[in-house]
């Protein structure tokens, strides 16, 4: 695709249900990244992608927050039994390698009743 | 996971002046390093890599990196309103999987 899409662009959930949050990277992009950011505050790195390599999901902020790539394409981060502090942005890049510039998706908000 | 810094501002500077922006990382094995913008409510978007010491220009925009003193800074010239936003910077290594590290960003306000 021209950019990284993200779906959804909102989500509304209630706290203790799952959610699943999808990035389609650019085509050809072989890192993928998960980043979290809440309000007023600076990227949190979540988890990486690069190629067939295993992942680097030091990020993640417990084991209710999985991710799961598929060679290089569609990524999708799995948050289970949501807390309100999960409310945030999740943003997702990629990049055509680690070392190049990686371009973001518009985002998913994510906001936990 | 290294660690980059950021001064978080907000830096204020009157319209037409330079603003500069720095940023320190911890990691001797940084290679690449970037400068993203970021609009309240928007993504990140990029304005400017670099990856050798020295300076790199692009219209109103300069990157400088000094890899011996471990600092890359970002200076806009003639800055404008619209400039008003955080500015991130992001490293690398280039060997290796290693993630691309955002550091918290500086808030920027141009003042008209």
């Amino acid at each position: 695709g021209a950019g990284v899409s993200q779906s959804p662009s909102n989500k509304v959930t209630e706290k203790g249900k799952d959610v699943e949050l999808r990035c389609d990277p650019i085509s050809g992009h072989t890192a993928l990244y998960w980043y979290r950011q809440r309000l007023g505050q600076g990227l949190e790195f979540l988890i990486y992608f690069q190629g067939n390599s295993a992942p680097d999901k030091s990020g993640l902020p417990s084991d209710r927050f999985s991710a799961e790539r598929t060679g290089e394409s569609v990524s999708t981060l799995t948050i289970q039994r949501t807390q309100q502090e999960d409310s945030a942005v999740y943003l997702c890049a990629s990049s055509l390698s680690s070392v190049a510039e990686a371009f973001f998706g518009q985002g998913t908000r994510l906001t936990v009743v | 996971q290294k660690e980059v810094e950021q001064n978080s501002g907000p830096l204020s500077v009157p319209e037409g002046a330079i603003a500069s922006l720095n940023c320190t990382y911890s990691d001797r094995g940084s290679q690449s390093f970037f400068w993203y913008r970021q609009y309240s409510g928007k993504s990140p978007e990029l304005i400017m890599f670099i990856y050798s010491n020295g300076d790199k220009e692009d219209g109103r925009f300069t990157a400088q990196l000094n890899k011996a003193s471990q600092y890359v800074s970002l200076l806009i010239r003639d800055s404008q309103p619209s400039d008003s936003a955080t500015y991130l910077c992001a490293v690398t290594r280039n060997s290796g999987n290693t993630p691309l590290v955002f550091g918290k960003g500086t808030r920027l306000s141009v003042i008209a």
